[in-house]
């Protein structure tokens, strides 16, 4: 399989623990985009990086968030302290060099904070 | 500031019956993309739309980038059970950059 893989799929925690996700990027794709989305509600957009570098994160990043990507292949979101309201869909999605916008996303990893 | 609405919310239909839903933006938009998201899953690229006026097709999917650049439409002609999801219009605002704002969504239920 050549798409974009996010590990793990589902992650159950308490109040006040770390978690940290995975994506794994399609290989020859050089940007990574991190969303989150709530039940009911498309995804939002927190961050995203261009090979190693974060060039924009969202308003919606707390300090409590925090995304790497330090070879410029997979990424990892860590999520500090978790609250009940961290509790969503986190999404990776990558996309080519390029002009086109076209984004392949992820399954996605469920967090259920307790 | 900057909105995208989508609409309908919901569908409910027959298998076999022709469904069409749209997006309209407050800002101009360069692309259009369209996804399907099924439960637990990650959102699925349909169509992309990049010019002004534009229609593209994919087997059963038929989309159109408005030609004021704020509005587009997904048309489903002969719906089947599979096409139950949750349809998305997404898209970069001019002044944003690639990321993606994307719409509330359209949940569609096909009755066999």
């Amino acid at each position: 399989d050549t798409g974009v893989s996010q590990d793990p799929r589902h992650k159950i925690t308490k109040r006040g623990q770390n978690v940290t996700f995975r994506c794994d990027p399609i290989s020859e794709h050089n940007r990574l985009y991190w969303y989150r989305q709530t039940l009911g509600q498309g995804p939002e957009f927190l961050t995203y990086f261009q090979n190693e570098a974060q060039l924009e994160k969202s308003r919606l990043l707390s300090d409590r968030f925090s995304a790497e990507r330090p070879k410029g292949s997979f990424s990892t979101l860590e999520i500090q302290r978790t609250e009940q309201g961290d509790s969503a869909m986190y999404l990776c999605a990558t996309k080519s060099a390029g002009r086109n916008n076209e984004q392949f996303f992820g399954p996605g990893t469920r967090l259920t904070v307790l | 500031g900057q909105q995208l609405n989508q609409s309908p919310q919901s569908m409910f239909i027959q298998e076999g019956e022709d469904v069409s839903m749209n997006c309209t933006s407050s800002s101009i938009f360069n692309t259009w993309l369209w996804y399907k998201q099924d439960p637990g899953e990650g959102p699925v690229l349909l169509i992309a739309l990049y010019k002004a006026g534009e229609l593209t097709s994919n087997g059963r999917l038929t989309a159109q980038f408005g030609i004021t650049r704020k509005d587009s439409f997904l048309n489903i002609s002969a719906s089947i059970p599979s096409d139950v999801g949750i349809y998305f219009c997404a898209g970069p605002w001019e002044t944003s950059g690639s990321r993606l704002t994307f719409g509330e969504g359209t949940q569609l239920t096909v009755n066999p």
